[in-house]
């Protein structure tokens, strides 16, 4: 199976913050690579896919980019309602693998 | 406005069996694949199973090729999860969601339901 390294697995920041999350796959996985945002008690929540494509009513302050092996997930300007968990998931090859998961959190 | 109801869930002893129900609404459920993900408390996601549109081709994870299967009622707009020989290690909430389109990807995700493995 392909392996999914997210990083870091946490990370504390501030309302107003960049951030930037990567995801390495163990093989090359063209572009097919989601990110989710979760919140405690809910269920994920599409926000990219196809590595850099912003799904249908998300703010333009998330981003994604990369293909390959390497991908990063960017939010510009922390809102508070960011703070949550956020996974990457690679969609090339059977079983969908999800990356570990980074834990956002105010600083 | 599409809409995801998972219901089933409960607790069960090791080696018991299961049977979660997806009802799914707003959208024509006929035409899309329809995933199963679970998430063990305090972990990350695990792709459980999906099911193409038409209930053609089925596909697990390893984890639970052989004991879960996967199936769909499109006379009922429900999808099915049926898990046997329950471990330990199956304790999660389990999430129904609607492919994104072309067997690709979960893009639409019910509210979960959780399965407790226990003695």
């Amino acid at each position: 199976d392909i392996q999914m390294t997210q990083s870091p697995s946490s990370l504390s920041a501030s309302v107003g913050d960049r951030v930037t999350i990567t995801c390495q796959a163990s093989q090359d996985i063209s572009h097919f690579l989601n990110w989710y945002q979760q919140k405690p008690g809910k269920a994920p929540k599409l926000l990219i896919y196809d590595a850099s494509n912003l799904e249908t009513g998300v703010p333009s302050r998330f981003s994604g980019s990369g293909s390959g092996t390497d991908f990063s997930f960017t939010i510009t300007s922390l809102q508070p309602e960011d703070f949550a968990t956020y996974s990457c998931q690679q969609y090339n090859y059977l079983p969908y693998i999800f990356g570990q998961g980074t834990k956002l959190e105010i600083k | 406005q599409e809409q995801l109801v998972e219901s089933g869930g409960g607790v069960v002893q090791p080696g018991g069996s299961l049977r979660l129900s997806c009802a799914a609404s707003g959208f024509i459920f006929s035409s899309y694949g329809m995933h199963w993900v679970r998430q063990a408390p305090g972990k990350g996601l695990e792709w459980v199973a999906f099911i193409r549109h038409d209930g053609s081709n089925k596909y697990y994870a390893d984890s639970v090729n052989g004991r879960f299967t996967i199936s769909r009622d499109s006379s009922k707009n429900t999808l099915y999860l049926q898990m046997s020989s329950l471990r330990v290690e199956d304790t999660a909430v389990y999430y129904c969601a609607k492919d994104f389109g072309y067997d690709s990807f979960p893009n639409h995700w019910g509210q979960g339901t959780l399965v407790t493995v226990s003695s």
